[in-house]
C-alpha cells in the first residue's frame, strides 16, 4: 500500500467546488501530519500551494487566492484541498506531500479539469 | 528573490552515470537553515523525491535510490550537484531542483527550479 496515495483525476464545472483527497496508508494518522500541496501546470514546475495540519495551524502561499483552503478527514485519513469558485485557470495537476520518517513522500498527483 | 537554474546532459547511455548541477542565485547555500532538493517526475507520472543536501555537505537520500545516488554542494559556486549511476530506462524524468525552506515550523519546497528532462537510452 502506498504511503499516500491521491486520485488520478478529477473533474467538475466553473464556479463549483472541488475537493482533492490525499490518502494516507492506514498505519499512519492524518491527524499527525502537515500536508502540503502543489499546483503543476503544463511544462512548468510545481507552485507551492498551502500547508494544512489543523484549522489553526494553516498556511497559504504568497499570492494564493482565499478560494484555496485544506482541511482533514479523520474518518477517511485523509488530507484534502478545497477549491471553491473554480476557474479555468484552475486546471492543473495537483500534489500533496509529507514529511515521514525523515523522508518527503508525494502522492501520485491528481489532474484537475475544468469543464 | 531565489533563482535554480538546472544543468547537465539530455540524454544518458543505460548503465552510465547521470550528474546534473543547481545553479542557486538570489540566495547563498552557505546562509544555512535551507535543504537544496532535487526531486523528478517521470513523464506523466508524479513527482518523487529523491534527496536533499545541507550548506554543510551533509546529504540525505531517499532509501530507493540511496545505493546508486550522491549529492554534493561547491558552496564557492554557490550550487549543488547530483550524481546517479547505474541509470537505466525507469530513470528517464524530469529533474528539479528546489530549495526547502523553513517557515512556521516546517520546511517545504518554496522555490523549484525550471526543471531538466534526461532520457535514459542508448
Amino acid at each position: 500500500q502506498a504511503v499516500v496515495t491521491q486520485p488520478s483525476s478529477l473533474s467538475a464545472s466553473p464556479g463549483a467546488s472541488a475537493s482533492l483527497t490525499c490518502t494516507l496508508r492506514s498505519d499512519l494518522s492524518v491527524g499527525s501530519f502537515r500536508i502540503f500541496w502543489y499546483q503543476q501546470k503544463p511544462r512548468s514546475p510545481p507552485q507551492f500551494l498551502l500547508r494544512h495540519k489543523s484549522d489553526s495551524d494553516e498556511q497559504r502561499g504568497s499570492g494564493v487566492p482565499s478560494r484555496f483552503s485544506g482541511s482533514k478527514d479523520a474518518s477517511a485519513n485523509a488530507g484534502i484541498l478545497l477549491i471553491s469558485g473554480l476557474q479555468s485557470e484552475d486546471e492543473a495537476d495537483y500534489h500533496c506531500v509529507i514529511w515521514h520518517t525523515n523522508t518527503w513522500v508525494f502522492g501520485g498527483g491528481t489532474k484537475l479539469t475544468v469543464l | 528573490q531565489v533563482q535554480l537554474q538546472e544543468s547537465g546532459p539530455g540524454l544518458v547511455k543505460p548503465s552510465q552515470t547521470l550528474s546534473l548541477t543547481c545553479k542557486v542565485s538570489g540566495d547563498s547555500i552557505s546562509r544555512g537553515d535551507d535543504y537544496w532538493t532535487w526531486i523528478r517526475q517521470p513523464p506523466g507520472k508524479g513527482l518523487e523525491w529523491i534527496g536533499y543536501i545541507y550548506h554543510n555537505g551533509s546529504p540525505y537520500y531517499n532509501p530507493s535510490l540511496q545505493s546508486r545516488l550522491v549529492m554534493s554542494v561547491d558552496t564557492s559556486k554557490n550550487q549543488f550537484s547530483l550524481r546517479l549511476t547505474s541509470v537505466t530506462a525507469a530513470d528517464t524524468a524530469v529533474y528539479y531542483c528546489a530549495r526547502a525552506a523553513f517557515d512556521a515550523g516546517a520546511y517545504f519546497f518554496d522555490s523549484w527550479g525550471q526543471g531538466i528532462p534526461v532520457t535514459v537510452s542508448s
